[in-house]
């Protein structure tokens, strides 16, 4: 596609539902990224993978969120058992690779998720 | 672990002024990149510029251009002409060079920047 796509663009859910947040990266990108955004926040690292293995985890902020990405394409971040405090913008980003190109992302429109 | 600083949680410049957002980052590597990232009210995050820590020369992309102080930590993006929409989020970020698993994008908290006509 001509961009990051990311769906759904808003998402309600009440505490202790499960959420799926999806992400289709720019076709070819080989490395993507998911941040979190709070609201007045900068960016907060959550993970991301090269091809579909995701070397880094390190950003996960508890056992009730996990991702995967299938095909070197889409990928999916789950939160289970929604909490209060997982209210934010969650984005995603892809870049061609993660040589020297790698810090040019490109990002979605990212997903305003709101738990009641 | 890398951190990344801007001190200016607002700004505001009059149009077709100049206006220089402020950033410091923490590291003990010696090679890296830098970037100003932009994020308007669409939430999309557009990269401005980018910066290679080997390179002396700073970057520079039309309006844009950066003053890379590599000694002092100091990473500024200045805006030239400012036009309304320069009115954004901006964001600062640093990446590690050097492999390994460390590709992660460290992110400022952002400067909010505000175009006055």
């Amino acid at each position: 596609g001509a961009g990051v796509s990311q769906s759904p663009s808003n998402k309600v859910t009440e505490k202790g539902k499960d959420v799926e947040l999806r992400c289709d990266p720019i076709s070819g990108h080989t490395a993507l990224y998911w941040y979190r955004q709070r609201l007045g926040q900068g960016l907060e690292f959550l993970i991301y993978f090269q091809g579909n293995s995701a070397p880094d985890k390190s950003g996960l902020p508890s056992d009730r969120f996990s991702a995967e990405r299938t095909g070197e394409s889409v990928s999916t971040l789950t939160i289970q058992r929604t909490q209060q405090e997982d209210s934010a913008v969650y984005l995603c980003a892809s870049s061609l690779d993660l040589g020297v190109t790698g810090g040019k992302l490109f990002f979605g429109s990212g997903t305003q998720l709101s738990v009641l | 672990a890398q951190t990344v600083t801007q001190s200016q949680p607002e700004m505001s410049v009059q149009e077709a002024e100049t206006v220089t957002l402020s950033c410091t980052y923490d590291t003990s590597e010696s090679d890296y990149y830098l970037f100003w990232y932009k994020q308007p009210p669409s939430r999309q995050m557009i990269l401005v510029i980018r910066q290679e820590a080997y390179k002396q020369q700073n970057a520079t992309e039309n309006r844009f251009s950066v003053n890379f102080q590599k000694a002092a930590k100091s990473f500024s993006l200045k805006i030239s002409d400012s036009q309304l929409g320069d009115a954004a989020m901006y964001f600062c970020a640093y990446r590690s060079a050097g492999g390994g698993s460390n590709y992660k994008l460290t992110f400022g908290k952002g400067t909010l920047l505000t175009v006055n006509p």
